[in-house]
């Protein structure tokens, strides 16, 4: 089955600790993105990747780190410099190529990850 | 400004009866795009049904319609037949061709079906 797989379910983090979020993608999408999501909010984006070995800042990168290596993964590192992590956090792909209408590629996303602080 | 406007933080409907989730934005791009997603309790976010701009057609995807005024900039989520699974946090969003990258969501609606 295709999918964004995202883990681990939940995640704990002490005071001055970097986690790393996973997340996986076998659709063959070109895109990622990461957003955040707080109570009772939308979606903030926090970074996006176009292609491999590249990445843009979202609204809110401030505290957050992300690497994109190979094309099905997308981690996203939350750093000990963001002091309020404590959030939903929702990995999300689309297909970009070539050919596609910009405006109508469907943003697909994982289960998402529960972060908490200790 | 906020590119989505959803102005509805809780709606109830009857089970089986149609209900309205409102949505309006705000674009100076003449292409782009409207998505609608289902978020339930669990988190994830499910995509139910996507709106163009130069669609002349409203969009349909079961019991799920998309009443899309463009000179109004609005589009509405209109389901059909309300099912309690459809209990849920409803999101509006907007995808501009001009920033490409980026997708643009509203606050939520929170939707509880009444049985």
């Amino acid at each position: 089955d295709g999918g964004i797989t995202q883990s681990p379910k939940y995640l704990f983090r002490k005071e001055g600790q970097n986690v790393t979020l996973s997340c996986e993608q076998n659709l063959n999408h070109d895109a990622m993105y990461w957003y955040r999501q707080d109570p009772g909010q939308g979606l903030r984006l926090i970074y996006y990747s176009q292609i491999v070995n590249d990445f843009q800042k979202g609204d809110i990168a401030e505290g957050y780190s992300v690497s994109r290596e190979k094309k099905e993964s997308f981690p996203l590192t939350v750093t000990s410099a963001q002091k309020n992590p404590t959030a939903f956090y929702l990995c999300a792909s689309s297909i970009e190529s070539a050919g596609t209408i910009l405006a109508k590629n469907i943003q697909y996303f994982g289960a998402g990850t529960r972060l908490s602080v200790l | 400004a906020q590119k989505i406007t959803q102005t509805q933080p809780g709606m109830f409907v009857q089970e089986k009866e149609a209900v309205t989730l409102d949505c309006t934005y705000d674009t100076s791009d003449p292409s782009y795009g409207l998505f609608w997603y289902k978020q339930p309790s669990s988190g994830e976010m499910i995509f139910l049904i996507y709106q163009g701009s130069y669609d002349q057609q409203n969009a349909t995807e079961g019991r799920y319609s998309l009443n899309f005024q463009k000179a109004r900039k609005s589009a509405n989520l209109v389901i059909s037949a309300s099912q309690l699974g459809d209990s849920a946090m409803y999101f509006c969003a907007m995808r501009e061709v001009m920033t490409g990258n980026q997708f643009y969501f509203g606050t939520g609606t929170s939707l509880t079906v009444i049985p």
